[in-house]
C-alpha cells in the first residue's frame, strides 16, 4: 500500500522568507512523487515531480522540492515566499513498480499562509 | 495548460431533483478520475475509469454513479440530489502508466455543488 502523511495542516511565513512545506511517503517500491497547488474555487495545478535522478526538483513559480530517500521525504521549498502563494498545498505518491493502479495517493493538505 | 474542463462550476439544487455534472478532457487521456472535496480539506476519489466502457468505485464510497461510453467524457450523476452531497467535485485524467509514463493528474477547475 502506499501512503503520503503531511504532518502540518498550516503554515505561516512572513513575505521574503524562505518556506518549506513537509511531507513523507511509504511504497513498497520506488516513487514517484508529486506537489500540486490548489488556489480557492480552482482545480488541482501541478507543480512538480520527481522520477528519478536529481534529488533537487525544480518546477512551477520558484517552487523547488528535495527528494530524500533514507527519509522517504519530499518537502517543498522556496526561498523567498510571496503573498500570492498562499494557498492549499499536497503532496501525492505513486508506486513506480505496482503503479497503485496509477492512482495517486494525495496526502490531507497543508494550507500555506503568507503575510505580509 | 491542460485541456480539461469541468460544467458547470457552480450549481445550486433543491433536495430530490437530479444532476449531472459534465467532464471532457482533450487530451486522449485513457484514465479518467472524480475526486471528491470539502472546502479546504483532503480528496477522496469517488470513481475512476481506465477507458471506455470501465468504471470503477473509489476509496470512499458515494452514491453518485459515472459512466464512460467515449474517452473524452466522464459524466458523474446524482439520480437523487440530498444536502449531505453538498461539496467540490473535481475531475482529472492521466495518461496510462503502461506507456511508461509517471501518471501525473491534470484536474479540471471543478464543479461546487449545493443542496438545498
Amino acid at each position: 500500500a502506499q501512503s503520503v502523511a503531511q504532518p502540518e495542516d498550516q503554515v505561516n511565513v512572513a513575505e521574503g522568507n524562505p518556506l518549506t512545506v513537509k511531507c513523507t511517503y511509504s511504497v513498497s517500491g520506488n516513487p514517484y512523487l508529486f506537489w500540486y497547488v490548489q488556489y480557492p474555487n480552482r482545480g488541482l495545478q501541478f507543480l512538480l515531480k520527481y522520477i528519478t535522478g536529481d534529488n533537487l526538483v525544480k518546477g512551477s513559480y520558484g517552487f523547488e522540492a528535495e527528494f530524500n530517500k533514507s527519509q522517504t521525504s519530499f518537502h517543498l521549498k522556496k526561498p523567498s515566499a510571496l503573498v500570492s502563494d498562499s494557498a492549499l498545498y499536497f503532496c501525492a505518491v505513486r508506486d513506480a513498480v505496482t503503479g497503485g493502479g496509477n492512482k495517486l495517493t494525495f496526502g490531507t493538505g497543508t494550507q500555506l499562509k503568507v503575510e505580509l | 495548460e491542460a485541456d480539461i474542463y469541468q460544467t458547470p462550476r457552480y450549481l445550486v439544487i433543491g433536495t430530490g431533483k437530479k444532476i449531472t455534472l459534465e467532464c471532457s478532457q482533450t487530451m486522449g487521456h485513457d484514465k479518467m478520475y472524480w475526486y471528491q472535496q470539502d472546502p479546504g480539506m483532503e480528496l477522496h476519489l469517488i470513481h475512476y475509469s481506465y477507458g471506455v466502457n470501465s468504471t470503477e468505485k473509489g476509496d470512499l464510497s458515494s452514491e453518485s454513479t459515472v459512466s464512460r461510453i467515449r474517452t473524452e467524457h466522464f459524466p458523474l450523476t446524482l439520480e437523487s440530489a440530498r444536502p449531505s452531497h453538498t461539496s467540490q467535485y473535481l475531475c482529472a485524467s492521466s495518461e496510462y502508466s503502461g506507456r511508461g509514463n509517471t501518471g501525473e493528474l491534470f484536474f479540471g477547475e471543478g464543479s461546487r455543488l449545493t443542496v438545498l
